[in-house]
């Protein structure tokens, strides 16, 4: 079965700074996606960012990044230049390919301070 | 705009009252999921559709029933018999064939409260 393990419930960051929202990941299927979202406090769903188990590259989109290691693995979300607006929720989740069920997190709360 | 819209945003029920939230989606997704959210805590499935007419029980479908006679719709009833229905519920969509069409793409959530 797949699992997900966010150790952090609560993170705090000094705007501008960069963060890492930790995520652990348990999986037997050889083919499987990690993915990230943002919930703020509207509880909308947002996704950040995707990475198959079979990229050699980590993902990046725009601020984000995804520091995956296979071998360890995690699946961490990085987020450079802290703003405001980043404070929220932050979910990890994964499915194995091509499978209908996403199994997420407990999730980490990030607040970003001025 | 292509998306997922759930409605209401806001419903109140009076306890044994069955309510029905609203899904719908133009992406031309396959799959659809209901998942609830209790404060503080993450997402809890309780049904997915692979398909028209055809749906699964998730992890939490007790109290629940769902429908999928149109691909752009998936509603979700809240029975009398679940017996603690105050949550977030959030709906969700994907193409499902492998790689990042396996990413789920959500509405905006309902907050049904029960009074």
């Amino acid at each position: 079965a797949q699992k997900i393990t966010q150790t952090q419930p609560g993170m705090f960051v000094q705007e501008k700074e960069a963060v890492t929202l930790d995520c652990t990941y348990d999986t037997s299927d050889p083919s499987y996606g990690l993915f990230w979202y943002k919930q703020p406090s509207s509880g909308e769903m947002i996704f950040l960012i995707y990475q198959g188990s079979y990229d050699q590259q980590n993902a990046t989109e725009g601020r984000y990044s995804l520091n995956f290691q296979k071998a360890r693995k995690s699946a961490n979300l990085v987020i450079s230049a802290s703003q405001l607006g980043d404070s929220a929720m932050y979910f990890c989740a994964t499915s194995n390919t091509g499978g209908f069920k996403t199994i997420f997190g407990a999730g980490t709360r990030l607040f970003v301070k001025a | 705009d292509g998306g997922i819209t759930q409605s209401p945003k806001y419903l109140f029920r009076k306890e044994g009252q069955n309510v029905t939230l609203s899904c719908e989606q133009n992406l031309n997704h396959d799959a659809m999921y209901w998942y609830r959210q209790d404060p503080g805590q993450g997402l809890r499935l309780i049904y997915y559709s692979q398909i028209v007419n055809d749906f699964q029980k998730g992890d939490i479908a007790e109290g629940y029933s769902v429908s999928r006679e149109k691909k752009e719709s998936f509603p979700l009833t809240v029975t009398s018999a679940q017996k603690n229905p105050t949550a977030f519920y959030l709906c969700a969509s994907r193409i499902g064939t492998g790689g990042s069409t396996d990413t789920q793409y959500f509405g905006p959530g309902t907050r049904l409260t029960v009074l």
